[in-house]
């Protein structure tokens, strides 16, 4: 079974605070995904990574920045946390296999984190 | 992108049909339709996905109109497991980083 694991599932940080949030996946995927996810928005996408090194970014990059330096890896950085950035915090990661018109995603448990 | 849009929520019976309506008037002819859900506490998981023909799995089918237009998630008998809040996604043929763009679903709600 593939397995996305999340460093902390609940997390409380002060305003101004640097915060790491950290996703491995176990299964070689190429590809990972940093969403958050607030009551009546649905998940958003901050960023993802199509390989060790890069990344892009998705709707809400801001106030976020990410790190992959490691395939298995793919951290999420709040570099001055604030109270708007308290949210449900999802990672993903999807195989990313050449010729495959899809592939699918793979979501850890999440990271509820709040800022005060 | 294209949007879909879906009821807020939907109530069901244990071991009654479910069919989750989503319409997506504005899909262009490469939009895959993938849906996800999320159990309570948990990411969202994979459910199925199709283009234009009708999809089975073991867990749903998919059911698209022949216009394209619109979809229906069918869950053949629910059970309380299947309490979730389900997505339905247009995803663009395009994109080669499987990026998904999530609304905010159908809440189904499940009873004995």
């Amino acid at each position: 079974d593939v397995k996305v694991t999340q460093s902390s599932r609940y997390l409380v940080k002060r305003t101004g605070e640097k915060v790491f949030l950290e996703c491995v996946q176990d299964m070689d995927h190429e590809n990972m995904f940093w969403y958050r996810q607030d009551p009546g928005l649905g998940l958003r996408l901050i960023y993802f990574s199509y390989d060790v090194k890069m990344k892009e970014k998705g709707d809400i990059p801001e106030g976020y920045s990410v790190s992959r330096e490691k395939k298995e890896r793919f951290s999420l950085i709040l570099e001055s946390a604030s109270t708007n950035q308290t949210s449900m915090y999802l990672c993903a990661s999807s195989p990313g296999l050449a010729g495959v018109v899809y592939n699918e995603q793979f979501f850890g448990p999440g990271t509820r984190l709040t800022v005060l | 992108d294209a949007k879909t849009t879906q009821p807020n929520s939907m109530e069901s019976n244990e071991e009654e049909p479910v069919h989750l309506p989503c319409n997506h008037s504005t899909i262009s002819g490469t939009d895959y339709i993938h849906w996800y859900r999320q159990l309570p506490s948990q990411g969202p998981e994979y459910v199925i996905h199709g283009l234009t023909s009708n999809v089975n799995n073991r867990m749903a089918s998919l059911a698209i109109a022949e216009d394209r237009k619109s979809s229906t998630l069918i869950l053949h008998r629910a059970t309380l497991r299947d309490a979730a809040v389900y997505y339905c996604i247009l995803r663009p043929r395009s994109y080669n980083t499987d990026k998904l763009i999530f609304g905010t679903g159908t809440r189904l709600q499940v009873f004995p």
